[in-house]
């Protein structure tokens, strides 16, 4: 599946640092998802844009702002994280409307030290 | 709450034999559901969904059974080959919403 593609793959940061994870997808969609995944743990999600707009925001703490400049582009920044962040991110899109499947990236292995 | 589960967290199959994963819903409202592959260092893989009019939808080797009375969904896998081993995830959603309700997903495993 490449039609979602997250970069970067690997990401390690001490919990000062400020980095961002970027996901392009290339499937026509208008529907954007930020994912968190932890070991042991069922997917979260995290943030929803539907036509750019953010339409879902599930109790994520500020220190991690996602942005989405347009329907192809979507980006996490992230802020001050805590060693608990430590997760593999997947981003995810679909189309809007009627029940239409959410294909996923491969995502971004996120360590914080 | 409403929660999407599992009921084997592990199954380990013969190369060639037939595969049987199930998952119970509680949402009474779900009326989406879809059924992902996760192999290691990749993101979730769409294998097949349906929609709670069907009861049964059939693709290339898999099948997804849904139970609206128990709530229950299940994806059977036709002569279970090495590249199938993964972990398996059913997800759920309400037509009105955007969120999928993933379960915590069952390894599969085919041995030679």
């Amino acid at each position: 599946e490449t039609g979602v593609t997250q970069t970067p793959r690997h990401l390690v940061m001490g919990m000062t640092n400020k980095k961002s994870l970027k996901c392009e997808q290339h499937l026509g969609h208008n529907a954007m998802y930020w994912y968190k995944q932890s070991a042991k743990k069922p997917l979260e999600l995290m943030f929803v844009y539907s036509l750019e707009e953010r339409v879902e925001n599930n109790s994520v703490p500020s220190r991690f702002s996602p942005e989405c400049p347009n329907s192809s582009h979507l980006f996490l920044h992230l802020h001050t994280l805590q060693p608990e962040d430590s997760a593999l991110y997947l981003c995810a899109s679909s189309q809007v409307g009627g029940n239409q499947p959410q294909h996923f990236g491969d995502g971004t292995r996120l360590s914080i030290l | 709450g409403e929660s999407v589960g599992l009921h084997l967290p592990t199954l380990s199959v013969q190369e060639g034999d037939n595969s049987i994963i199930n998952c119970a819903y509680s949402n009474s409202a779900s009326d989406y559901f879809i059924w992902y592959k996760q192999e290691s260092g990749k993101g979730p893989q769409f294998i097949i969904d349906i929609r709670s009019n069907m009861d049964k939808r059939q693709g290339q080797r898999v099948t997804v059974l849904l139970n609206k009375t128990v709530k229950h969904l299940s994806l059977q896998i036709a002569a279970t080959q090495p590249g199938d081993s993964a972990v398996y995830f059913c997800a759920e959603k309400e037509n009105s919403g955007y969120a999928l309700n993933f379960g915590k997903g069952t390894s599969l495993l085919v041995t030679p």
